[in-house]
């Protein structure tokens, strides 16, 4: 099935770094969503985005909806421990289903 | 406020046999949907029920059915067991047009 081109695929950090991972599709879609999944669980949600250009913060976590309605982008700030895990963006046309990218394994190095 | 329960949390079955998944969505939630996420890869979409009905379908042969309840629970049924429907199956529930919100998962495994 498809899947979203998502990047990077894996990424290892210091503790206090910033991040940035982004999302682009083939389709366009109207809302973008970014879960986070960790081990032995299911995805939870993060941020969801419904408009073409908007930017949506939750926290340390900021997400934008990209203008060709094809991307988004989710940065989080000063990371800490748990922000460890495989973070997925998801994009989603109207009411139908959700078409998930590949995932970015997120590690913090000691 | 429960939130999406998904029973078992894991199972081991063999090849060519049926296997029931089960799903109870949070609370105020009428749809249900359901994914397959094998190892390493993000959620695939099997398909998704409102009252009762299937209104959705993604890319997923027949073996895979399912079927909703007046409760708004819901079952996911896999025929004939493939030992690439080892996966972990992850049911979803909204109240349309909110997000989805995500079981724990019901890790099968064929062998």
């Amino acid at each position: 099935g498809q899947q979203l081109n998502q990047s990077p695929q894996s990424m290892f950090i210091q503790e206090g770094e910033d991040v940035s991972m982004n999302c682009t599709s083939s389709s366009i879609f109207n809302t973008w969503l970014w879960y986070k999944q960790d081990p032995g669980e299911g995805p939870v949600l993060l941020i969801a985005l419904y408009k073409a250009g908007e930017l949506t913060s939750n926290g340390r976590l900021t997400a934008q909806f990209g203008i060709t309605r094809k991307d988004s982008f989710l940065n989080i700030s000063a990371s800490i421990p748990s922000d460890v895990g495989i973070y997925f963006c998801a994009g989603q046309y109207e009411n139908e289903k959700l078409t998930f990218g590949t995932g970015t394994r997120l590690t913090i190095i000691p | 406020d429960a939130g999406v329960t998904q029973s078992p949390t894991h199972l081991i079955k063999t090849r060519g046999q049926q296997v029931t998944l089960r799903c109870s969505p949070k609370s105020g939630h009428d749809t249900v949907s359901w994914y397959q996420q094998a190892l390493g890869q993000g959620p695939q979409f099997i398909f998704q029920y409102y009252e009762e009905e299937e209104r959705q379908r993604g890319n997923f042969p027949d073996r895979f059915s399912g079927h909703q309840f007046p409760n708004y629970s819901s079952e996911l049924n896999v025929n004939a067991l493939l030992l690439g429907d080892s996966a972990l199956y992850l049911c979803a529930s909204s109240l349309i047009p909110s997000p989805l919100h995500f079981g724990n998962g019901t890790r099968l495994t064929v062998t």
